[in-house]
């Protein structure tokens, strides 16, 4: 089976603050996704990575930086907090090819005071 | 420009009844069709796909999807309903030919079984 791990399930940061998201999966999968997911706006994504250190931004990646050093682990970086970033985060890995299902990891539900 | 629907936020359904979870989509070219469900406090779960071939496709739990081209659906269904599956579903689009990776999903519908 494919696992997809985020490194927290809660978390809570100060507005200012670097926020750093960690995911990791172990089934050698090219693509790596981030997406946030909000009650009646289900799921947006933020960014993509088709191979190490290649990325593409998606909906709405404004605030939002990513990083891919090594093809198992991506991640999330939040700038600088801010109120609006309070959200659930998910992260998803896929196979090579445009047909191929997204496996997700269990989120970090991110709280922004 | 791809996108999807999903016009119910919630279903709500008696447990043994049969269940339909709806879906309409609009692409340029050709879609490839997911449905994912989540359960509370959990990740999205992938449960089957439409690439091409047979408009019945069958997947996990004992769900199946029927594609309608004309319709621009992928409405969900299942026989007879479990309590276990309550939760939210999602339903997703990607365009062909997309030249990216990037899914378009529906904003989510509740399914309530009732026992």
């Amino acid at each position: 089976d494919v696992k997809v791990t985020q490194s927290s399930r809660y978390l809570v940061k100060r507005t200012g603050e670097k926020v750093f998201l960690e995911c990791v999966q172990d089934m050698d999968h090219e693509n790596m996704f981030w997406y946030r997911q909000d009650p009646g706006l289900g799921l947006r994504l933020i960014y993509f990575s088709y191979d190490v250190k290649m990325k593409e931004k998606g909906d709405i990646p404004e605030g939002y930086s990513v990083s891919r050093e090594k093809k198992e682990r991506f991640s999330l970086i939040l700038e600088s907090a801010s109120t609006n970033q309070t959200s659930m985060y998910l992260c998803a890995s896929s196979l090579e090819g445009d047909n191929q299902p997204q496996h997700f990891g269990d989120g970090t539900r991110l709280s922004i005071l | 420009a791809q996108s999807v629907a999903q016009p119910e936020d919630q279903v709500n359904v008696a447990e043994g009844n049969p269940l339909t979870v709806k879906c309409t989509y609009s692409v340029s070219g050709n879609p490839y069709l997911f449905w994912y469900v989540q359960y509370p406090n959990r990740g999205l779960q992938f449960l089957l796909k439409y690439i091409t071939g047979d408009n019945l496709v069958k997947g996990s739990y004992g769900f199946e999807a029927e594609f309608n081209k004309s319709q621009t659906s992928f409405h969900l269904k299942k026989p007879s309903a479990l309590v276990s599956d309550s939760a939210l579903y999602f339903c997703a689009v990607r365009d062909i030919p997309a030249g990216s990776y990037q899914l378009t999903f529906g904003k989510g519908t509740k399914l309530s079984v009732i026992p």
